[in-house]
């Protein structure tokens, strides 16, 4: 069965600096990832997703993240934090079953952002 | 375009009542689906559907009914509410799945938030 890890419940960095937030999934199969953000009191946001191709997924809002088969892992990625990223993340795992998909979330991970 | 919607925003209910929390989409995606989530728990999926009358159970479907008679609506009916129910409901939907294809995009409705007392 599938699941999705991620070892942060909450991480801060201060505005301007770089981010990295962690995402380790367990799948028998090539998986079909995907990194969500919800602002509070909202519901989820598609960030980037990837199938496959290209390793390396670029995302809105300047997030990237890097597929790693051998360490399955979808690591989440920006250059330089806004205070307006705050939020928290979801790492997602996608997977076939019969009459569909189901899509399995992980706990997520709260960012904070000092100024 | 509304996009996924969602009814009531908040809902206090006591013990053993029972309620419906609407959602719909007007995207035409045939795959809905139902989660709630908790503190520390993330989304956890209570059911699905892939098109109008069909649905499935998920990882925590007890308690829980639900119902697909048109594309559009997707209702979630609580029959006799617990205590352990109170969360944050979130419907989604994404475009048809066509065979080789498991990952479509979710796009999710506001959320209803629960409290069962």
């Amino acid at each position: 069965a599938q699941s999705v890890t991620q070892p942060d419940i909450h991480i801060t960095v201060s505005e301007g600096a770089s981010l990295e937030l962690r995402c380790n999934y367990s799948y028998g199969a090539t998986p079909y990832l995907f990194w969500y953000v919800q602002s509070p009191g909202q519901g989820l946001q598609l960030l980037l997703k990837y199938f496959s191709g290209d390793t390396l997924v670029q995302g809105i809002k300047g997030f990237e993240a890097e597929f790693k088969r051998s360490q399955s892992s979808f690591n989440l990625r920006k250059p330089s934090v806004h205070w307006s990223d705050a939020a928290e993340y979801f790492c997602a795992v996608g997977a076939r079953n019969t009459g569909g998909f189901k899509t399995i979330f992980g706990a997520g991970t709260r960012l904070f952002v000092k100024a | 375009n509304a996009g996924v919607t969602q009814t009531p925003k908040f809902q206090v209910l006591k013990t053993g009542q029972s309620m419906t929390l609407q959602c719909a989409q007007d995207m035409n995606h045939e795959y809905m689906s139902w989660y709630r989530q908790d503190p520390g728990m993330g989304l956890r999926l209570i059911h699905y559907s892939v098109g109008a009358g069909i649905t499935d159970q998920g990882e925590v479907p007890n308690g829980y009914n639900v119902s697909r008679s048109t594309t559009e609506d997707f209702p979630l009916r609580l029959l006799s509410a617990a205590p352990s129910q109170t969360s944050v409901y979130f419907c989604a939907s994404s475009i048809a799945l066509t065979s080789g294809r498991a990952g479509e995009t979710q796009y999710f409705g506001p959320g209803t938030r629960l409290l069962v007392l």
